[in-house]
């Protein structure tokens, strides 16, 4: 178990590119969990998936944004068309959910810079 | 809809004093309440968690937590603190979940800073 793990950890892009992020969760676990975190600010949800399927997104996920979980192992986050207020950590989240409330296990995060 | 409000957002404090980091969060449900901490640099690391049960929760670290249902609140507290320690610390609420698929996103509060001085 070597917890989860995000890549690139430092991603620096101009205005207007597209960025995509990659996370590998806990082995085995079925839930993975996106978060954005601004500077001096909490982490706040955008999307999660149970395996496969994406289950819930979040009003802040615009339409520039896309995420995949194709063989419910790793995820992928997509920013199209970047914008400086994209600027931020993001953090990603594994658990193991038995029915009731599932511990999530945090990564390192990737820290997107949009210049 | 749930909130939660960590009511410092930085606590100075010397080596070796305890430490108290107040929580209160409004939720319509019954909830799970977390605390996690964040190194510089790094992503987040759970302390303790309340499910049910116990309301003084204890977590790593020499933490623990005390869930208080009529003040919505959930309290960190240390009793001696280390340099170790200084951190950004987290409190953060879940839903009971009550369909099966119900995902258990966590909101957040936006932090406490915790600086140790010796």
């Amino acid at each position: 178990d070597t917890g989860v793990s995000q890549n690139p950890r430092h991603k620096i892009t101009k205005r207007g590119q597209n960025v995509t992020f990659r996370c590998d969760p806990i082995s085995e676990h079925n839930r993975l969990y996106w978060y954005r975190q601004t500077l001096g600010q909490g982490p706040e949800f955008l999307t999660y998936f149970q395996n496969e399927a994406q289950l819930e997104k979040s009003r802040l996920l615009s339409d520039r944004f896309s995420a995949e979980r194709p063989k419910g192992s790793f995820s992928t986050l997509e920013i199209q068309r970047t914008e400086q207020g994209d600027s931020a950590m993001y953090l990603c989240a594994s658990s193991q959910t038995s029915g009731g409330v599932d511990t999530q296990y945090f990564g390192p995060g990737t820290r997107l810079t949009v210049l | 809809a749930q909130s939660v409000t960590q009511l410092d957002s930085q606590v100075p404090v010397f080596e070796e004093a305890p430490v108290e980091l107040r929580c209160n969060y409004s939720s319509s449900v019954s909830v799970y309440l977390f605390w996690y901490v964040q190194y510089p640099n790094q992503g987040l690391q759970l302390l303790l968690k309340y499910l049910s049960g116990s309301t003084l929760v204890k977590g790593i670290n020499g933490f623990e937590a005390e869930f208080n249902k009529s003040q919505t609140s959930f309290h960190l507290r240390k009793p001696s603190v280390h340099i170790s320690d200084t951190a950004e610390y987290f409190c953060a609420v879940s839903d009971l979940p009550l369909r099966r698929n119900q995902g258990g996103k966590l909101i957040f509060g936006q932090g406490t800073e915790l600086s140790v001085k010796p």
